[in-house]
């Protein structure tokens, strides 16, 4: 079966740093998506990896292994607005989107 | 402005009722996605569409329909035969098959 692991919740200090993982067993790969959703709203893209290897966007960045089946968001310069749910996503042979349950990011002063 | 746009963003029905959500895009996408998302749970795929007049079933297909009689329009019918309708709705679309989707901001409908 196909299946996506991220922790449901952590919790963080404003200004730190934290990781966000993501394991995935799915029938193919053709890349991995990281949504942002702040609650009772539409999940926004915050990156795509497809290649092994780091992608940095600003205080965002993430990073990917396919060999391992195993990705990461991390988010440095936390501030409160990042406090949302964070859902990780991918693209099986299909080209269809398996959804990870989310994790579900608190951020304290 | 291009975006996706769902209507109405609240929507109360009564067990037993048909009630069609909306989902306009004006961003030329080609492909259309409906999920519905439940508390502790991944978004689930309902039904997608990859062209005009052809759509596909998703994971949870079920006592919903849909139409595509339009590139920009994509509306989902929850039938009396949804079991346990009370959902968040999101409709999404992209352009190509590589592409990423976007999502519209949601519909949030309850069966009272």
């Amino acid at each position: 079966g196909q299946n996506i692991d991220q922790p449901t919740e952590m919790t963080a200090t404003e200004g730190a740093i934290v990781q966000i993982n993501c394991t995935y067993q799915t029938s193919g790969f053709n890349g991995l998506f990281w949504y942002q959703q702040h609650a009772g709203e539409a999940p926004t893209f915050l990156s795509y990896n497809v290649l092994d290897g780091l992608e940095e966007k600003g205080r965002f960045s993430s990073f990917l292994s396919r060999s391992k089946g195993y990705s990461y968001l991390l988010l440095k310069e936390l501030q409160m607005k990042d406090s949302a749910s964070y859902l990780c996503a991918v693209r099986d042979s299909n080209y269809q989107l398996i959804w990870g349950a989310g994790t579900k990011l608190i951020i304290k002063p | 402005d291009g975006g996706i746009t769902q209507s109405p963003k609240y929507l109360f029905r009564k067990e037993g009722q048909n009630v069609t959500l909306s989902c306009e895009q004006n961003l030329n996408h080609d492909a259309m996605y409906w999920y519905r998302q439940d508390p502790g749970q991944g978004l689930r795929l309902i039904y997608y569409s990859q062209i005009v007049n052809d759509f596909q079933k998703g994971d949870i297909a079920e006592g919903y329909s849909v139409s595509r009689e339009k590139k920009e329009s994509f509306p989902l019918t929850v039938t009396s035969a949804q079991k346990n309708p009370t959902a968040f709705y999101l409709c999404a679309s992209k352009k190509g098959r590589t592409d990423t989707q976007y999502f519209g901001p949601g519909t949030r409908l309850t069966v009272l």
